[in-house]
């Protein structure tokens, strides 16, 4: 299948400052990128959803001044929490699709804790 | 709306059980059905799908049936091993083509 990589894999970072979150298409140009939240031991949630070259669409309950999300070209979108604090950390998950089917694949996740 | 319920776990096994994993759902319409794995520490992989009403998913020995008369999509192996150890979702696509998630289902094979 498709390969989705996110960078960094895991960070920690002091309450207060910005944490930027890339996730990229590396064999696939990706319409589509989901971005997800998941606590340990449940499900993903998604946080929103973005189109390339348009705004993000996010979900109920999810503040868009504080996760702000990019989708600059078709193989990138990165995700920035903003005056990151202890209850934003979270393991952080992406996903893209695109091509026939626009099946998602999503990448490794990324592990942010705020201290 | 559309909803998603998975049997909750951990649910530990001996290598070479038997294995069922209850998923069923909620939804307008006729969604796509999928199972999700993830290792730990990993991002989430795509196991199996179906699309539509008895239509069966399979791979790596793991099966699921598109049941529309039960709203249900059980997970099934007939022989697990301990590199099965994971957390399995199940999942639906909607008509807006998000994907809502069951709560995962934790599984621990010992040897």
């Amino acid at each position: 299948g498709a390969v989705v990589s996110q960078h960094p894999s895991w960070v920690i970072c002091k309450s207060g400052t910005s944490v930027k979150i890339e996730c990229r298409s590396l064999d696939f140009q990706a319409t589509t990128m989901f971005w997800y939240r998941q606590f340990p031991k449940q499900s993903l949630m998604l946080m929103a959803t973005s189109n390339e070259g348009s705004k993000a669409t996010y979900e109920q309950g999810v503040e868009k001044d504080k996760f702000l999300i990019n989708h600059a070209s078709l193989t990138l979108s990165t995700l920035t929490v903003t005056s990151a604090h202890p209850e934003d950390s979270s393991f952080y998950i992406c996903s893209a699709a695109g091509g026939f089917n626009n099946e998602q694949f999503f990448g490794p996740g990324t592990r942010l804790t705020v201290l | 709306g559309n909803s998603v319920t998975q049997m909750e776990g951990p649910v530990t096994l001996s290598e070479e059980a038997f294995l069922t994993i209850n998923c069923t759902y909620t939804a307008t319409g006729y969604p796509s059905l999928f199972w999700y794995v993830q290792y730990p520490g990993e991002g989430l992989q795509l196991l199996l799908k179906a699309t539509k009403a008895d239509d069966k998913g399979s791979n790596k020995g793991f099966e699921a049936t598109y049941r529309k008369e039960t709203t249900s999509f059980h997970l099934e192996k007939g022989s697990v091993q301990v590199s099965d150890s994971a957390v399995y979702f199940c999942a639906l696509k909607n008509q807006g083509g998000k994907l809502i998630f069951g709560q995962g289902t934790e599984l621990s094979v010992k040897p």
